[in-house]
């Protein structure tokens, strides 16, 4: 079945910086590539997503990567702020399916 | 628009009790599916229900079991509660464009 390794599991970036998440998947014919954020005690919420007919997507200061070749897919954050410290979870899925497989999570924290 | 649902927020069970955790799908998804998050940990797929039939399953024992209504909420239903059942209880809702989770249900076996 489907694996999803997620690096580092620990992140410490100055306010300002830019941070980056890496993931790599083990099934090729996942095809659907969500990251959630989830705060301390509340629910994961997808701050973005990317299909694999992709290659990136950026929405504001985040943006996410795909290399269907390497099966990594990355996440950045530029000018960071203390608002994005949070647990990220990349996730990876057969589009239709629906069945979500996650990373272990990397705690952000953003120092002002 | 209310989104996905769970109750109740919190449960403290004894060991060997069976507990049942409820969810209401956001409106117009269709598919409900259950995740195990351990403290620290990223959420674990446990099953998946569509058309009242559960569709996938993850790698959990069968003392794990759910059921989706018509109104297409959902229950999980855990028997012989051990102590590593202790886990926050994600509900997701989905239909073909994306995933929604709930709050989640916050499990302790003691």
């Amino acid at each position: 079945g489907e694996n999803v390794e997620q690096h580092p599991s620990t992140l410490s970036v100055q306010e300002g910086d830019s941070a980056v998440i890496k993931c790599t998947y083990s099934d090729s014919a996942s095809n659907y590539f969500p990251w959630y954020k989830q705060e301390l005690g509340k629910r994961p919420q997808l701050i973005i997503d990317i299909r694999s007919n992709v290659g990136e997507k950026k929405d504001q200061r985040i943006a996410v990567t795909l290399n269907k070749t390497a099966k990594h897919f990355s996440l950045h954050i530029t000018e960071t702020q203390p608002e994005d410290s949070a647990v990220y979870f990349c996730a990876a899925s057969i589009q239709g399916a629906q069945k979500l497989v996650f990373g272990q999570g990397t705690r952000l924290t953003i120092n002002p | 628009d209310a989104g996905v649902t769970q109750s109740p927020t919190h449960l403290i069970k004894t060991r060997g009790q069976q507990v049942t955790l409820r969810c209401s799908p956001k409106s117009g998804h269709d598919t409900v599916s259950w995740y195990q998050q351990a403290l620290g940990q990223g959420p674990q797929f446990i099953f998946q229900y569509y058309e009242e039939e559960e569709r996938q399953r993850g790698n959990f024992p069968d003392r794990f079991s759910g059921h989706q209504f018509p109104n297409y909420s959902s229950e999980l239903n855990v028997n012989a509660l051990l102590l590593g059942d202790s886990a926050l209880y994600l509900c997701a809702s989905s239909s073909g464009t994306g995933t929604t989770f709930g709050s989640g249900t916050r499990l302790t076996v003691v």
